[in-house]
């Protein structure tokens, strides 16, 4: 069964610093990884995506992450943050899920991250 | 396009009461999904249709949820009766499935904050 662990509940950071939130993840066959960002009352959108080849993956808003096989991680990164920047943080896993009706890319999300960006 | 659109954004009812959340999903989509997000547990996968077709429920908590998707365009997910502990943000997502070998980007809607006194 696949799973995504996210350490940090919530990650304080001074605006224009850099910051890396950390995403570990656990899954029986290859898979597919994912970094949403959720804003306050709405709901979540995706910053970026891993499926395959480049394990430097770069996502909207200036975020990157790193896909590191050996150590089963994807953790996010700015190298500058900006107030708007302010939201919680999703990691999340793909992988394949196969019912009677049929199969399907089963996505399950971390616990989330709430990055806070001090003016 | 609008994207996903969901009703209502905020609902409070009674333990008892019957409850039903609406959402109509990107036009050309052929997959939904509907999660539940709560403090405790996260953001938990409750059913994924395709093609109008309920194809995992396995996360639905109980006889008390049911969901329907009568066509492209519109699901509703039910609740009743309600009880407190239903209460939590429900969020539905639509996406166009390319098939079991590869993952789709997966679009939310705002949400639906409900709340069961």
């Amino acid at each position: 069964a696949q799973s995504v662990t996210q350490l940090d509940s919530q990650v304080p950071v001074f605006e224009e610093a850099p910051v890396e939130l950390r995403c570990n993840y656990s899954s029986s066959v290859s898979v597919y990884l994912f970094w949403y960002v959720q804003y306050p009352n709405q709901g979540l959108q995706l910053l970026l995506k891993y499926l395959s080849g480049s394990t430097l993956v770069k996502g909207i808003n200036g975020f990157e992450a790193e896909f590191n096989k050996s150590q089963t991680s994807f953790h996010l990164r700015k190298p500058s943050v900006h107030i708007s920047d302010t939201a919680e943080y999703f990691c999340a896993v793909s992988d394949r899920m196969w019912r009677i009706s049929g199969g399907y890319q089963k996505v399950t999300f971390g616990t989330g991250t709430k990055l806070q960006v001090i003016p | 396009d609008a994207g996903v659109i969901q009703s209502p954004r905020h609902e409070v009812t009674e333990m008892g009461q019957e409850v039903t959340l609406r959402c109509k999903p990107i036009s050309g989509h052929n997959s939904l999904f509907w999660y539940r997000q709560t403090m405790m547990r996260g953001l938990e996968l409750l059913i994924y249709f395709n093609n109008n077709v309920p194809i995992d429920d396995s996360g639905m908590p109980e006889d008390r949820f049911s969901a329907k998707m009568p066509n492209a365009s519109f699901s509703t997910l039910k609740i009743q009766p309600s009880e407190p502990r239903d209460s939590a943000v429900y969020f539905c997502a639509s996406s166009w499935h390319l098939g079991v070998s590869t993952s789709e980007t997966q679009y939310f809607g705002p949400g639906t904050r409900l709340l069961v006194l």
